[in-house]
């Protein structure tokens, strides 16, 4: 079992859709949530960065963390066609082999206008 | 630099052949990592340097892989007598301090088909 699961996908909305992402973890000495979004051809750059539990908000975009469940979701509003990419979670923690940066598989997300 | 960078973008090799895969860290960042992506799946995490240390290679999957940074700028990963299972997306990144927590920026890769 992976120590970070992520549904693949693909996903595909209409534009104006709300977008839920989600991914589950096993390791409980993770404490730093990111989510990166990933272009065709290009590097994940970093979306939303979350400490611990809680909710942030970015704009259109909202990140949840729920360490009790160890589940963390991407919420984007208002889709647009530019939101078509793979989004990525990533987690890491302060110790161990936790404190490298683990990835989910990514979900593919299309925006259809 | 105003990004991560790495060279060769693509890189078809025979097997057996050894290859060196460079990759030049935003300018300022101490932390320098490597990664390998499959297709359909997030990046893997093989080693970490801050400067010229490597701190941590443990996610190497054999000794035919190895990486340097000998000034704590630009890193080469270098994998010796390739095999076909090596074929995937190398992908250099880099942020200002060791992990817990500092956003690292990822380079658009070295694609690696060894044939």
């Amino acid at each position: 079992q992976k120590e970070v699961e992520q549904d693949p996908g693909p996903l595909s909305v209409p534009e104006g859709a709300i977008v839920s992402l989600n991914c589950t973890y096993s390791n409980s000495a993770f404490q730093y949530f990111m989510w990166y979004r990933q272009y065709s051809r290009k590097g994940p750059e970093l979306l939303m960065y979350t400490y611990s539990s809680g909710n942030k908000e970015d704009g259109r975009f909202t990140a949840q963390v729920d360490k009790s469940s160890k589940y963390i979701s991407l919420f984007i509003r208002d889709s647009q066609p530019s939101d078509s990419a793979t989004y990525l979670c990533a987690m890491s923690g302060t110790s161990g082999s936790a404190r490298q940066l683990t990835f989910g598989s990514g979900t593919q997300l299309t925006v259809l206008p | 630099g105003a990004g991560v960078s790495q060279s060769p973008r693509y890189k078809v090799t025979k097997r057996g052949q050894d290859v060196a895969l460079r990759c030049d860290p935003i300018s300022g960042h101490v932390s320098l990592y490597w990664y390998r992506q499959a297709l359909g799946q997030g990046p893997e995490f093989l080693t970490y340097f801050n400067y010229e240390a490597q701190q941590d290679k443990s996610g190497l999957p054999n000794d035919r892989f190895s990486a340097e940074r000998p000034e704590g700028s630009i890193s080469t990963l270098t994998i010796q007598r390739t095999e076909q299972r090596d074929s995937a997306m190398y992908r250099c990144a880099s942020s200002l301090g060791g992990f817990s927590g500092n956003t690292i920026y990822f380079g658009e890769g070295s694609w690696l088909t060894v044939v």
